[in-house]
């Protein structure tokens, strides 16, 4: 089963818009974390944002936000003031548990993000 | 940030050879490292998980015998893909942690087989 789904195979944006990534996930382990990473097309992955299941605010990082709705098992991204520099791959991404518990860092689809000028 | 270099970051072979890719934590000892692979358009795909000194843990229908992963050291793990065939032509990409961090990406290595 898919534990980390995100429905948007592809996003257009006006720059200086903001925009959201969707991106829903499935898991029973109380202890989890849920990233957003951006990959240009070099291909390099770019960390952007982190949420903890036990912390009670919802990330920020400069433009990027996240909107953590843990009962509904949502972890979506918000970009701010698009720029054209935001046009990407973007992966939502969940670990179970710590490292030193065996978790594992697994990515959703992706969403391609496309900002207009 | 934490620093992880992943050589080459392109490689050309023949169909039949085999490749190693290099994976390096510059700054910290890793003592975990995952190795993902992404086809075009895909996400990534995660294929193992190394810990220094110990055999790796391959995903679910990855052939351990097709790619070898050696973690020798606490700052690099190897990555070798055997018999390369053009099928297995893809992104490989990098990631280590110490534990007490998030773990970081390497830049990848695209590989093509021919």
């Amino acid at each position: 089963a898919q534990k980390i789904t995100q429905t948007q195979p592809g996003m257009f944006v006006q720059e200086k818009e903001a925009v959201t990534l969707d991106c829903t996930y499935d898991t029973s382990d109380p202890s989890y974390g849920l990233f957003w990473y951006k990959q240009p097309s070099s291909g390099e992955m770019i960390f952007l944002i982190y949420q903890g299941s036990y912390d009670q605010q919802n990330a920020t990082e400069g433009r990027y936000s996240l909107n953590f709705q843990k009962a509904r098992k949502s972890a979506n991204l918000v970009i701010s003031a698009s720029q054209l520099g935001d046009s990407a791959m973007y992966f939502c991404a969940m670990r179970e548990g710590t490292y030193n518990q065996g978790g594992k860092l697994i990515f959703g689809q992706g969403t391609e993000l496309s900002v207009k000028p | 940030g934490a620093v992880v270099s992943q050589h080459p970051s392109w490689v050309i072979c023949k169909s039949g050879t085999s490749v190693k890719i290099e994976c390096r934590s510059l700054d910290f000892q890793a003592t975990t490292m995952f190795w993902y692979r992404q086809f075009p358009k895909q996400s990534l795909m995660l294929m193992a998980t190394s810990n220094e000194g110990s055999k790796a843990t391959y995903e679910q229908g990855v052939e351990k015998d097709k790619f070898l992963i050696n973690h020798a050291s606490l700052t690099l793990s190897t990555l070798t893909v055997t018999s390369a065939h053009p099928e297995d032509s893809s992104f490989y990409i990098c990631s280590a942690t110490d534990m007490n961090t998030e773990a970081f990406f390497g830049q990848g290595t695209r590989l093509t087989v021919v």
